[in-house]
């Protein structure tokens, strides 16, 4: 059953600390996605990957965040230093670039931060 | 003006009645998804579509790309289908997102 695979699913930190999530696309897809999901603002794209290379971080604040893809079965997000504004759901996607560009979510990571 | 409206904003039903979401988006398009995001909050995507109308259950999307307009209709619902439906168009790669309509079926 191939699936997103995203960790840690929750994470409380206090103002000023690094976070780092994690993603784990499912095997074959060359497309990966991150999204962060708010009440007030729905969800918004971040940044995306294609065959590990970032094709758009627009949507990215570039001074504290930053996305990589170390290899093809892993991609990072990582907020240096965190503030209590970024506190939100953080979801990974990842498709096949032309097999219809369907997108399948992972379950998220839900971040506080104090 | 939001890209992409959704409505009605939340909608609640009894279980069997005939539901329709509506979305409407003001850009080019190459595709447009619906995506059902459940209380736990896993998002699960359900319809894929640039054309025409798709029907999988009880679960109907059709789009109009001329009025620029999509509709998610479910068909006898069910207290299972209480969620938040999401409409997002996809303009290049990219995907933009509506809103989302809380729907709540009662038994």
């Amino acid at each position: 059953d191939a699936r997103v695979t995203q960790t840690p699913r929750h994470k409380v930190t206090e103002m000023g600390q690094e976070v780092t999530m994690r993603c784990q696309p499912i095997l074959g897809h060359n497309t990966v996605f991150w999204y962060r999901q708010t009440m007030m603002q729905g969800l918004e794209l971040l940044a995306y990957f294609r065959n590990r290379a970032p094709l758009d971080d627009s949507g990215m604040p570039k001074d504290r965040f930053s996305a990589e893809m170390p290899d093809a079965t892993l991609a990072t997000l990582k907020i240096q230093p965190s503030e209590p504004r970024d506190s939100a759901v953080y979801f990974c996607a990842s498709g096949l670039r032309g097999q219809g560009n369907e997108q399948f979510f992972g379950p998220g990571t839900r971040l506080t931060v104090l | 003006k939001n890209e992409v409206e959704q409505s009605p904003q939340n909608l609640t039903a009894q279980e069997g009645e005939f539901i329709t979401i509506n979305c409407s988006y003001s850009v080019g398009i190459s595709a447009l998804h619906w995506l059902q995001q459940h209380p736990g909050g896993g998002i699960v995507s359900l319809f894929m579509l640039s054309s025409g109308k798709k029907k999988h259950g009880r679960l109907i999307a059709t789009i109009n790309i001329q009025e620029k307009h999509s509709s998610l209709h479910i068909t006898a619902s069910h207290p299972r289908d209480s969620a938040v439906y999401i409409c997002a168009v996809r303009v290049a790669d990219k995907l933009i997102f509506g809103t989302g309509t809380r729907l709540q079926v009662f038994p």
